[in-house]
């Protein structure tokens, strides 16, 4: 059963602390995204990978980081740097020969 | 800077007739389109496409129109069901992929 996978669902952040959300994909997709989603906004792009090791910067990549040592896997790292980091945050992917991109169920990040 | 536009946040219509979702866009090196459908605390999940040598592309109940003069693209749903309830992202393509903010489609049965 192909897809991409985000853990967890909710994630609680305290103040001055650095989260990661997993995204985890077995679509043997080339390309993964990273997306945050504000209410009443469109989706934003922060990081995106095209191969493994290495990414690019998005258009709100302050306060985040990423990796890409697997394939299957981006995961996202919300720094303390990010002072707002309250979101929905949705990982993508798609083959590089295609336009299409399909996404995970997206993670709520809260902060306490 | 919003390349892709959605004016109405909100659209509200009858089980059974025909819904008209529409997008904007400003930059002409777009050359793919895409719709997203969106219910809450989920992600979106792909619905229709259409390339730009195209002007219509149909897929059962879901047509994409494309107007390339206008830079504008449309989503026709007939006949509309009330499991189409949800937010509705259209996205642009060129050297990266641009988002609408959405609108958020009620079908009332």
């Amino acid at each position: 059963d192909g897809g991409i996978t985000q853990s967890p669902k909710y994630l609680f952040r305290k103040e001055g602390q650095n989260v990661t959300l997993s995204c985890e994909q077995n679509l043997n997709h080339d390309a993964m995204y990273w997306y945050r989603q504000d209410p009443g906004q469109g989706l934003r792009l922060i990081y995106y990978s095209q191969i493994v090791n290495d990414f690019q910067k998005g258009d709100i990549a302050e306060g985040y980081s990423v990796s890409r040592e697997k394939k299957e896997s981006f995961p996202l790292t919300v720094t303390s740097a990010q002072k707002n980091p309250t979101a929905f945050y949705l990982c993508a992917s798609k083959n590089v020969r295609e336009e299409t991109q399909y996404f995970g169920p997206g993670t709520r990040l809260l902060v306490l | 800077d919003q390349q892709v536009k959605q004016n109405s946040p909100s659209l509200s219509v009858q089980e059974g007739r025909i819904s008209i979702l529409n997008c904007d866009y400003t930059n002409s090196m777009f050359d793919y389109f895409l719709w997203y459908k969106k219910y809450p605390a989920e992600g979106p999940t792909f619905l229709i496409s259409i390339s730009s040598i195209k002007d219509k592309n149909e897929d059962g109940r879901f047509t994409v129109f494309l107007n390339k003069s206008a830079k504008h693209l449309s989503l026709h749903i007939v006949p509309s069901q009330p499991g189409d309830s949800a937010v509705y992202f259209c996205a642009a393509s060129g050297s990266d992929m641009r988002f609408g903010a959405g609108t958020r489609l009620t079908v009332k049965p």
